[in-house]
């Protein structure tokens, strides 16, 4: 069962316009939500994350957006640049006490073109 | 190196034989972590260490899986009577605390394990 999914394998978008990814969750108790990027041969890298008591979060040309009702969170990222090329991925986690397990999608990968 | 070092980069093995993956952690990082990424999919928790314990290991898949932190700095993955289905790409991650306080995980460039 995928409590997480992101349902584009991959996204190519011109460089300097907006790319957004997105991602759907299925359980209702996550109220924690994190993108990671990876490059080949690397390991994920944290870029941003959103807590459920918000709807949005930015951080430089990322913006991570929360709609709980849909259970449904998108990665923005405006302007693209080459160096975003990379595998996204989309992470959830319920915040109760001791739980540190992190429930990954099976990723987006996107490029951009030149 | 400042980041999290995993040891074999590359493992082949044939069906049954015994296998150790090796974690070095960010120093001074009290949380590390196990995670697996089968082809074409997100990586998969699999145990959580505090220090010298296993604080979780829920995601374990069976008994042949066992990790080990003795110390509390470096830690091993061993996998017993490998199989087929164990091929993925083993990463291990550390964190200065946990997620639950407010830690980071810090992913190592992982362990590729292929069975033939």
């Amino acid at each position: 069962d995928q409590q997480v999914k992101q349902n584009s394998p991959s996204l190519s978008v011109q460089e300097g316009r907006i790319s957004i990814l997105n991602c759907d969750y299925t359980n209702s108790m996550f109220d924690y939500f994190l993108w990671y990027k990876k490059y080949p041969a690397e390991g994920p890298t944290f870029l941003i994350s959103i807590s459920s008591i918000k709807d949005k979060n930015e951080d430089g040309r990322f913006t991570v957006f929360l709609n709980k009702s849909a259970k449904h969170l998108s990665l923005h990222i405006v302007p693209s640049q080459p160096g975003d090329s990379a595998v996204y991925f989309c992470a959830a986690r319920r915040t109760n006490f001791g739980n540190e397990k992190l429930t990954f999608g099976t990723g987006t990968r996107l490029t951009i073109i030149p | 190196g400042a980041g999290v070092s995993q040891t074999p980069s590359n493992k082949v093995t044939e069906k049954g034989k015994y296998v150790e993956l090796r974690c070095d952690p960010i120093s001074g990082h009290t949380a590390l972590y196990w995670y697996r990424q089968s082809l074409g999919q997100g990586p998969e928790f699999l145990i959580y260490f505090q220090g010298t314990g296993a604080a979780d290991d829920s995601g374990l898949p069976n008994d042949r899986f066992f990790a080990v932190r003795p110390e509390g700095s470096v830690s091993t993955l061993k996998i017993q009577r490998t199989e087929r289905g164990d091929s993925a790409v083993y990463l291990c991650a550390s964190s200065l605390r946990p997620l639950g306080d407010g830690g980071e995980l810090f992913f190592g460039e992982g362990s590729r394990l292929t069975v033939l």
